[in-house]
């Protein structure tokens, strides 16, 4: 797998509070993407990157908004969060035409 | 846009049985298709993936899957479940036909349970 690490692992906020979630990579991948985890849901893009600077929303863009100041970093806000953005949240990078994950991100907004 | 389905949403298995799931998408012609695996409290995993050539794709950990093209499928299969094979799988196709993004739809998973 690409080396993806993301940070924090867990998170515990409270409602209305502005919450970052970063993910790292060490390939150069190009292409970054957030996903949301939810039961019966499988994964949904949040937002992707496909370059420094460039980022598109995805298909459960309302409520986040991203960030991608170098290569190796892309960032994901929840402006204000809500109790229904408790999910785990993976990024995933692309490389040779491949998804890899990171670790997750398991987040509980109270 | 494409469409992916995965028709078993909670499969149980005892030891040694055969596993086939089912994955099925929505637009013909020559595609990339993934399976991916997740073990209990971990991230995603690529299993195996199919670009071109042979339709019957061999991946980890005893795995295959084959292409067909004229069913829009893409069916995983083991021979002999292990207990260590319990875990969520997805299937995945682009997207979009031809896009240069990488944007993957996902399956909404299924979950496999082995019973040892």
């Amino acid at each position: 797998d690409a080396g993806i690490t993301q940070s924090p692992r867990h998170k515990v906020t409270e409602t209305g509070t502005p919450v970052t979630l970063r993910c790292h990579q060490t390939e150069n991948h190009r292409y970054m993407y957030w996903y949301r985890q939810d039961p019966g849901h499988g994964l949904r893009l949040i937002h992707y990157s496909y370059g420094v600077k460039d980022t598109d929303k995805g298909e459960v863009s309302d409520g986040y908004s991203v960030s991608r100041s170098k290569t190796e970093d892309f960032l994901l806000t929840l402006e204000s969060a809500t109790s229904s953005q408790t999910s785990v949240y993976f990024c995933a990078t692309r490389g040779q035409e491949t998804q890899y994950f990171g670790p997750g991100t398991r987040l509980l907004v109270l | 846009a494409q469409s992916v389905s995965q028709h078993n949403h909670h499969v149980i298995l005892s030891e040694a049985a055969s596993l086939e799931l089912g994955c099925n998408y929505s637009y013909g012609g020559t595609v990339n298709l993934f399976w991916y695996v997740q073990y209990p409290g971990q991230h995603l995993q690529l299993l195996l993936k199919y670009f071109s050539g042979d339709p019957l794709v061999k991946g980890i950990k005893g795995f295959e899957a084959e292409f067909i093209k004229s069913k829009f499928s893409f069916n995983l299969r083991k021979p002999s479940v292990q207990w260590s094979d319990t875990a969520e799988y997805f299937c995945a196709v682009p997207k979009k036909r031809g896009s240069t993004l990488g944007r993957l739809y996902f399956g909404r998973g299924t979950q496999l349970t082995v019973w040892p």
